[in-house]
């Protein structure tokens, strides 16, 4: 059964610092890794992919996350964190054998001023 | 295009009570799946669907019934409702044909929140 670790349930920040949320994930066969970012009173909206053969992943508003094949890990990314970055983000997860879509936990993530 | 879109947004049920929650998209996706939202447990996947006429069950379906008779709707239904079924609905639809069906991204509703006394 495919999995997916997010080890942080929440993770603080001042702006202008980087920002890191970390994922970890198990399938069986290939990984096709998803980033979400949730508003409050909102739904998902997506972030990013991972495309095959793309270790470094750039997507939305500055982020971008580093697939790591040997250690299973697809960590989110931005080098200097806003405000506005304050959300909950879900990482996510299909396996090449599997239609469907697993999501971690789940990190909410402050910024503050 | 709306995108997809859920009704109702907010619904309080009491025990027993059977309801259905309505999903559309008109963007021609195949792909439609329903999750449920509980704090400090992410999106659990409870039905999906890879094409009309195709259902299947993802993780904690128990109570929950769905149908996909056209591409665009996919509702899900409270056969009775239990208040462990308290939650926040989401319903997501993917599938481009350009992405390719596994590397899509998933388009999600705006949720409804259900309460169930």
């Amino acid at each position: 059964a495919q999995s997916v670790a997010q080890p942080e349930d929440q993770v603080n920040v001042a702006e202008g610092n980087p920002l890191t949320v970390k994922c970890t994930y198990s399938v069986s066969g290939n990984p096709y890794l998803f980033w979400y970012v949730q508003y409050p009173n909102r739904g998902l909206q997506f972030l990013l992919k991972y495309i095959t053969g793309d270790n470094l992943v750039k997507g939305s508003y500055g982020f971008e996350a580093e697939f790591n094949k040997s250690q299973t890990s697809f960590h989110l990314k931005k080098p200097s964190a806003l405000v506005s970055d304050s959300a909950l983000y879900f990482c996510a997860v299909r396996g090449s054998n599997d239609y469907k879509l697993s999501f971690g936990a789940g990190t909410t993530v402050t910024v503050r001023a | 295009n709306a995108g997809v879109t859920q009704t109702p947004k907010f619904q309080v049920l009491k025990t027993g009570q059977s309801m259905t929650l309505q999903c559309a998209q008109d963007m021609n996706h195949e792909y439609m799946s329903w999750y449920r939202q509980d704090p400090g447990m992410g999106l659990r996947l409870i039905h999906y669907s890879v094409g009309a006429g195709i259902t299947d069950q993802g993780e904690v379906p128990n109570g929950y019934n769905v149908s996909r008779s056209t591409t665009e709707d996919f509702p899900l239904r409270l056969l009775s409702a239990a208040p462990s079924q308290t939650s926040v609905y989401f319903c997501a639809s993917s599938f481009s044909r350009r992405e390719g069906f596994m590397n899509s991204r998933q388009f999600f509703g705006p949720g409804t929140r259900l309460t169930v006394l």
